[in-house]
């Protein structure tokens, strides 16, 4: 099946705790980003990148970092959790093109939650 | 800041009936774009219409967009209960990297 995959689906730490999240995509695409939705469903975008390139880092802290292994992978590595991170994280892959627009396809996303 | 809020927050009809959520966002874009969300899943991907376009069809959805008041209205049709979901809008910005800005979506309940 083509995809966005993403690994946990669902990951309970304790403060303190580094952890990460893995995304896989298998659409072809050239740009994946990470997002994370809050308790109250509020979508902030927090990085993009485009073949391996970081092409947007919405200030978010520095304990998290995102890794691009190649086009197709685009990990998250949170350090030192806090209770506020958590959340529910999703990848997305699209084609970026002329601006005239695609989709993103979105992964199923990962519930963290930090204890 | 955020992009797109909808209106309304929430929405809960019968079977059968017309659904109708708005969104408005504050910066010229070069596409809008629509979303569905399932409890505990997902976006999905429903409908794009860009800056030049006024109206877009699939299906049972209806969406229009009026660059002139930025704003855009998603409608469902014949609403299934299968319709039950979170929809979000979401902008694609002129300028800066290509990113989607999303509201914070209307919750739709269809009541069988």
């Amino acid at each position: 099946d083509t995809a966005v995959s993403q690994t946990p689906k669902y990951l309970v730490t304790q403060m303190g705790n580094d952890k990460s999240i893995k995304c896989e995509q298998n659409l072809g695409h050239d740009t994946m980003y990470w997002y994370k939705q809050d308790s109250k469903k509020f979508l902030k975008i927090m990085f993009s990148y485009n073949n391996k390139e970081l092409i947007i880092n919405e200030t978010v802290p520095n304990r998290f970092s995102p890794k691009s292994p190649d086009k197709a992978h685009l990990n998250l590595h949170i350090n030192s959790l806090e209770l506020g991170d958590s959340a529910v994280y999703f990848c997305a892959s699209s084609q970026v093109g002329d601006r005239g627009g695609y989709g993103y396809t979105f992964g199923s996303g990962t519930r963290l939650t930090v204890v | 800041s955020q992009q797109g809020e909808e209106d309304p927050q929430a929405l809960s009809i019968q079977e059968g009936e017309n659904a109708t959520m708005n969104c408005s966002y504050k910066t010229s874009i070069n596409n809008l774009q629509w979303y569905r969300q399932n409890s505990g899943r997902g976006l999905v991907h429903l409908i794009l219409i860009r800056s030049n376009e006024r109206e877009k069809h699939s299906g049972r959805l209806r969406v229009t967009l009026d660059t002139s008041k930025k704003s855009s209205s998603l409608l469902i049709t014949a609403s299934r209960a299968a319709d039950t979901a979170s929809y979000f809008c979401a902008t694609d910005a002129i300028g800066g990297a290509q990113k989607l800005v999303f509201g914070q979506g209307t919750r739709l309940t269809i009541n069988p």
